[in-house]
């Protein structure tokens, strides 16, 4: 199976902030990899695939680079509702993988 | 506008069988791939398995030989069972849609159902 690591587990920021989160995988994946958030108590809301491609309906603040094992979603100028958790998945190969998670919080 | 929702019982008994149904609106089930995830309390992601309108089936291998997916074109909804069901399959079990995407040849998730909690417990 392929890991998908998230770095760091958590994070702290301020509203208006610029936030990145890494995201590495066991083994190339191309592009195959994509972004989700999830509010407490909430399904998970999909917001990139294809590493860089937003998903229909979601702002460009969102961004993610990166190809091959490593991968990138920035944040820009966070709002309260941007505080969440999220998740990278990859979509390479079988079965597909989730990373850890990384909670953003309000500092 | 597409939307998933998961039914099914919320209490399943030890070494008994989960079934869950994802009856999906807004569009056809046809020409996508279907999904099972879940999320154990307090914890993260897990992929359960994927589904094709065709019959094609995915599992994850750490599940394979408990889960069967199927799909009902009639009633435009796609169904999980796992069976011997322990305390360790206690989560949320969301569905979710996976459409092709042209440019890379691959299908990637896109809408999402609210999720259902399943707790197996006597």
């Amino acid at each position: 199976d392929i890991q998908m690591t998230q770095s760091p587990s958590s994070l702290s920021a301020s509203v208006g902030d610029r936030v990145t989160i890494t995201c590495r995988a066991s083994q190339a994946i191309s592009s195959y990899l994509a972004w989700f958030q999830q509010r407490p108590g909430k399904a998970p809301k999909s917001l990139i695939y294809a590493a860089s491609r937003l998903q229909s309906g979601v702002p460009p603040k969102f961004s993610g680079s990166g190809s091959g094992t490593d991968f990138t979603l920035t944040i820009r100028s966070l709002q309260p509702e941007d505080f969440a958790t999220y998740y990278c998945q990859q979509y390479n190969s079988y079965p597909y993988t989730f990373g850890q998670g990384t909670k953003l919080e309000i500092k | 506008q597409v939307q998933l929702q998961e039914s099914g019982p919320g209490l399943v008994e030890p070494s008994e069988t989960l079934s869950l149904t994802c009856s999906v609106s807004g569009d056809s089930i046809n020409t996508y791939y279907w999904n099972w995830i879940r999320q154990p309390p307090g914890k993260g992601l897990e992929w359960i398995g994927s589904f094709s309108h065709s019959g094609s089936a995915n599992y994850n291998p750490s599940l394979m030989s408990r889960v069967t997916m199927s799909v009902d074109r009639s009633k435009n909804q796609f169904s999980l069972k796992l069976t011997s069901v322990s305390a360790a399959d206690t989560a949320v079990y969301y569905c979710a849609r996976a459409r092709f995407d042209d440019l890379w040849s691959t299908y990637y998730f896109d809408y999402w159902g609210r999720g259902t909690l399943v707790t197996v417990s006597s």
